[in-house]
C-alpha cells in the first residue's frame, strides 16, 4: 500500500470549511483513496473514498488532483462535533486491509 | 441495526496471562478484521478473516490468533500477554459482496496488562 502524509495537526474556525491535505505521490492505479476519522475514544469512522475523480456525499467532499498523488478532504462547514484524527489510507483495489498513519488532529475552534 | 459490538469494553489483566476478546459484526457483514491501537498511534492492522480462514495477517507475532465463527462473529485471542500489548483492540467489519468497501468499527476493548 503506498505510504500517506499528512500534517499532524490544524485548526478551523466553526462555520468554515476545513481543508485537509494528504499527499500520496506513490499511490499506484488500482490503490483508492479513504478517509477516516477518529473522534477521541471511539472506533474510527468512515468518511470517504475514491479513485480519481471527486468525490462528495453527506460528510464531506473529496478531491483528487490529476496526477493522483495528492488529495484534498473537505468538511464544507465544520462543527465542533468535527473535532478528531482524520487518516488519509491508500487501499488496494480488491484488498480491505487499512494502512492507518498517524493522520492529522483537527481542532475545531468555537 | 445494533452495529459492530465488542466485548469487553474494559479488560485489566497479568503479564503471562491469556486474553479473549469478542466481536460481532454489522448485520450483512461477512468479513471481520481486528486492530491494535496505541496509546497516540493509529491502529495497527493484525488481521482478517473471510469464510472462517485468516486471509490476511500484519506484522504480529503467532501469540495473536483469532477464529470466526459460521454467524461471522469473531474472537481475538492473546496468549503470554507482554505490558506492550496493553492498547486498544479494534474489530471492523466490512461485506465482502463489493469491490472496495468501508469498514465499519466498533468502539474497541480497553485492554490493560499490568
Amino acid at each position: 500500500d503506498a505510504k500517506t502524509t499528512q500534517p499532524p495537526s490544524m485548526d478551523c474556525a466553526e462555520g468554515r470549511a476545513a481543508n485537509l491535505p494528504c499527499n500520496h505521490s506513490t499511490i499506484s492505479g488500482n490503490e483508492y483513496v479513504y478517509w477516516y476519522r477518529q473522534i477521541h475514544s471511539q472506533g474510527p469512522q468512515y468518511i470517504i473514498h475514491g479513485l480519481k475523480n471527486n468525490e462528495t456525499n453527506e460528510m464531506a467532499s473529496l478531491i483528487i488532483t490529476e496526477d493522483r498523488k495528492s488529495s484534498t478532504l473537505i468538511l464544507p462547514h465544520a462543527t465542533l462535533r468535527d473535532t478528531a484524527v482524520y487518516y488519509c489510507i491508500a487501499v488496494n483495489f480488491g484488498n480491505e486491509k487499512l494502512t492507518f498513519g498517524t493522520g492529522t488532529r483537527l481542532t475545531i475552534i468555537p | 441495526d445494533a452495529g459492530v459490538t465488542q466485548s469487553p469494553t474494559h479488560l485489566i489483566k497479568t503479564r503471562g496471562q491469556q486474553v479473549t476478546l469478542r466481536c460481532s459484526p454489522k448485520s450483512g457483514h461477512d468479513t471481520v478484521s481486528w486492530y491494535q491501537q496505541a496509546l497516540g498511534q493509529g491502529p495497527q492492522f493484525i488481521f482478517q478473516y473471510y469464510e472462517e480462514e485468516e486471509r490476511q495477517r500484519g506484522n504480529f507475532p503467532d501469540r495473536f490468533s483469532g477464529h470466526q465463527f459460521p454467524n461471522y462473529s469473531s474472537e481475538l485471542n492473546v496468549n503470554a500477554l507482554l505490558l506492550g500489548d496493553s492498547a486498544l483492540y479494534l474489530c471492523a467489519s466490512s461485506s465482502d459482496r463489493g469491490l472496495t468497501t468501508e469498514a465499519f468499527f466498533g468502539q474497541g476493548t480497553r485492554l490493560t496488562v499490568v
